[in-house]
């Protein structure tokens, strides 16, 4: 069985604090994407990273994928309170697999 | 442009009662798959179409649950009989590609919240 293990599972931090949320496997995945979840709605696509080792920037978000196409990181640099949300990555094979879940919050 | 559209929003039923839940994919799009979302088990994919062909249901927890999609614009995903622990959100989502493709987005929909007493 495949499986994305995120952590950590809960985040609380104050408003301008960093944070990095991993995602980890054992399986090798073709690409990794995050997702973005707010409380009443379904996941949103933040990023797509394909390549082992690449990196992608989003504004205050950045995003890599690991050498091996195993595991991944999501850094964010002065969190927002717009930040808040719960963060999926999910690791493509011949389906899309997704990971356990970081909930994030962020307090002004 | 419409995102994929979910009806019902929430549904509240009794436990041996039939429940069907409704998806409109984004027009054009050729893939649809249905999730179900709970704290325990997180986002678990329960079968997904290729157009309107189940590839992989795989994941369709038993006999209970059954989707259809009859045409590219509408699919259902049923449960009959419910039991307590179906209660979960269900999503639905669609992707212009196939989901073999690597870089393939998925769009979701707001989800139905399904409480089954």
């Amino acid at each position: 069985t495949q499986l994305l293990e995120q952590s950590p599972q809960f985040l609380s931090i104050q408003e301008g604090e960093n944070l990095t949320v991993y995602c980890n496997s054992s399986s090798v995945f073709s690409s990794l994407q995050w997702y973005r979840q707010e409380p009443g709605e379904g996941p949103v696509l933040l990023v797509t990273v394909v390549t082992g080792g690449e990196v992608k920037k989003l504004k205050r978000l950045t995003f890599q994928f690991g050498d091996a196409r195993k595991d991944s990181s999501l850094h964010i640099t002065a969190a927002q309170p717009g930040d808040t949300g719960l963060y999926l990555c999910a690791g493509r094979t011949d389906k899309l697999i997704f990971g356990t879940g970081t909930r994030l919050q962020v307090f002004p | 442009d419409a995102g994929v559209i979910q009806s019902p929003r929430h549904e509240v039923t009794e436990m041996g009662q039939e429940v069907t839940l409704r998806c409109k994919p984004i027009s054009g799009h050729n893939s649809l798959f249905w999730y179900r979302q709970t704290m325990m088990r997180g986002l678990e994919l329960l079968i997904y179409f290729n157009n309107n062909v189940p590839i992989d249901d795989s994941g369709m927890p038993e006999d209970r649950f059954s989707a259809k999609m009859p045409n590219a614009s509408f699919s259902t995903l049923k449960i009959q009989p419910s039991e307590p622990r179906d209660s979960a959100v269900y999503f639905c989502a669609s992707s212009l590609g196939y989901s073999g493709g690597s870089t393939d987005t998925q769009y979701f929909g707001p989800g139905t919240r399904l409480t089954v007493l």
